[in-house]
């Protein structure tokens, strides 16, 4: 069964102190793993997309790997506007373009 | 690039009324669309997918008499909560996918949130 896991669920961090959020998964064919960003009350907004192992892709302070079983979402010198809930998901090659989500990680940046 | 909006933002009813959201790409055509709703606290849960000019495929446990899904063109689908009742109260979410060239990620609209009273 595919399956999507996050961890931790909640970190706090103070402003600039780097850290990395797991996103570990499994899928019978990957066809890609997505990281999204998601404040209060909007809707998730698309930061990445992996296909392959050994994969990098930056974006600000924020870089994601990926590997064949996880991908991490590094966070280098975080500001507090960092602060929000990232939400990992993988597609699978037979799927209808549809995602398997994780739960979440809540990542607080403390001024 | 990739925009979703839906309409309207938030809205509130009495129970037993029904409430339509509406979920456009401004500047994509998007062949596939899909529903989420999300509780707080927690992760979307996907109710259903509809691909342009078909029927709507729902997620087990998700009731298609109770929420209607239109997806009459590539820019627009629609959900309609009939006869809501308060445990329909919830933060919906569109998004738009399968625009193809490669393009496997879905786009977001802003969400509903939908109170019934």
């Amino acid at each position: 069964e595919d399956q999507v896991t996050q961890s931790p669920e909640a970190l706090r961090l103070q402003e600039g102190e780097s850290s990395s959020l797991n996103c570990s998964y499994t899928v019978s064919g990957l066809r890609g793993l997505f990281w999204y960003r998601q404040d209060p009350g909007k809707g998730p907004e698309f930061l990445f997309t992996l296909y392959s192992a050994g994969e990098e892709k930056e974006k600000e302070r924020l870089k994601a790997t990926l590997t064949k079983k996880e991908s991490f979402l590094h966070i280098t010198a975080p500001k507090p506007e960092d602060s929000a809930t990232y939400l990992c998901a993988v597609q699978g090659l037979d799927s209808n373009y549809q995602l398997i989500w994780g739960a979440g990680t809540k990542l607080i940046i403390k001024p | 690039g990739a925009v979703v909006s839906q309409h309207p933002s938030w809205v509130i009813c009495k129970s037993g009324t029904s409430v339509k959201i509406e979920c456009r790409s401004l500047d994509f055509q998007a062949t596939t669309m899909f529903w989420y709703r999300q509780f707080p606290k927690q992760s979307l849960m996907l109710m259903a997918t509809s691909n342009e000019g078909s029927k709507a495929t729902y997620e087990q446990g998700v009731e298609k008499d109770k929420f209607l899904i239109n997806h009459a063109s590539l820019t627009l689908s629609t959900l309609t909560v009939t006869s809501a009742h308060p445990e329909d109260s919830s933060f919906y979410i569109c998004s738009a996918g399968g625009l193809g060239g490669g393009i496997n990620e879905q786009f977001f609209g802003p969400g509903t949130r939908l109170t019934v009273l």
